[in-house]
């Protein structure tokens, strides 16, 4: 089982949509966690991340459920810049797990 | 502030040869770090560093060797490429629990 695992996608939305992706981890010991957005050929940038609290950046909303060791991030009104790959990400305390990532395309 | 620098950002190599990928980082970050993506697999750690003069093994260290001599620097040596090792390369620094900064990339091709 790999340790970070993403909704497999492609996600294709149109303009407007909103849209949401899970990712688990396996890790209970995992200390912070993040979502980094990826463009075709390009290096993945933070996007935000993650707190127990749930938080709200703009039109994007990230959750965490430590029980249930579950990430998500929801994309509301979804714009054509939108489209990437979005990557759930892990920290343990030495290094970071990447789940495969998830493609989004909003279409017109 | 140029952040994470890598270089070079392409490079074709033949079977055998070696060669060394630099990344360079101005944040005085303890942490850094060496990936490789490869597509349908996401970012898997090759090898890593918690400061000058250390380094480790990550998940798939087979065929590199890394070296922090000087705590900006990070250096990833393939010493006999393959064409296994044909892949994008990223270099990322940190600190503690925030999240990483990458550099952007070497897509590297061994023919």
């Amino acid at each position: 089982r790999k340790e970070v695992e993403q909704d497999p996608g492609p996600f294709n939305v149109p303009e407007g949509a909103t849209v949401a992706f899970n990712c688990t981890y396996s890790n209970s010991a995992s200390q912070s966690f993040f979502w980094y957005r990826q463009d075709c050929r390009k290096e993945p940038k933070l996007l935000m991340s993650v707190y127990s609290s749930g938080n709200e950046d703009g039109r994007f909303t990230a959750q965490l459920n430590r029980a249930s060791q579950y990430i998500s991030l929801l994309i509301r009104d979804s714009k054509l810049s939108d489209s990437a790959t979005y990557l759930c990400v892990v920290n343990g305390w030495r290094d970071m797990r990447f789940g495969a990532g998830t493609r989004l395309t909003v279409k017109p | 502030n140029a952040g994470v620098t890598q270089t070079p950002k392409f490079r074709v190599l033949k079977t055998g040869q070696s060669m060394t990928l630099l990344c360079a980082q101005d944040m005085n970050h303890e942490y850094m770090y060496w990936y490789r993506q490869d597509p349908g697999m996401g970012l898997r750690l090759i090898h890593y560093s918690v400061g000058e003069g250390t380094t480790a093994k990550g998940e798939v260290p087979d065929g590199y060797n890394v070296s922090r001599l000087k705590k900006q620097n990070f250096l990833l040596g393939l010493e006999s490429a393959a064409p296994s090792q044909t892949s994008v390369y990223f270099c990322a620094s940190k600190e503690a629990n925030y999240g990483y900064t990458f550099g952007s990339g070497t897509r590297l091709t061994v023919v």
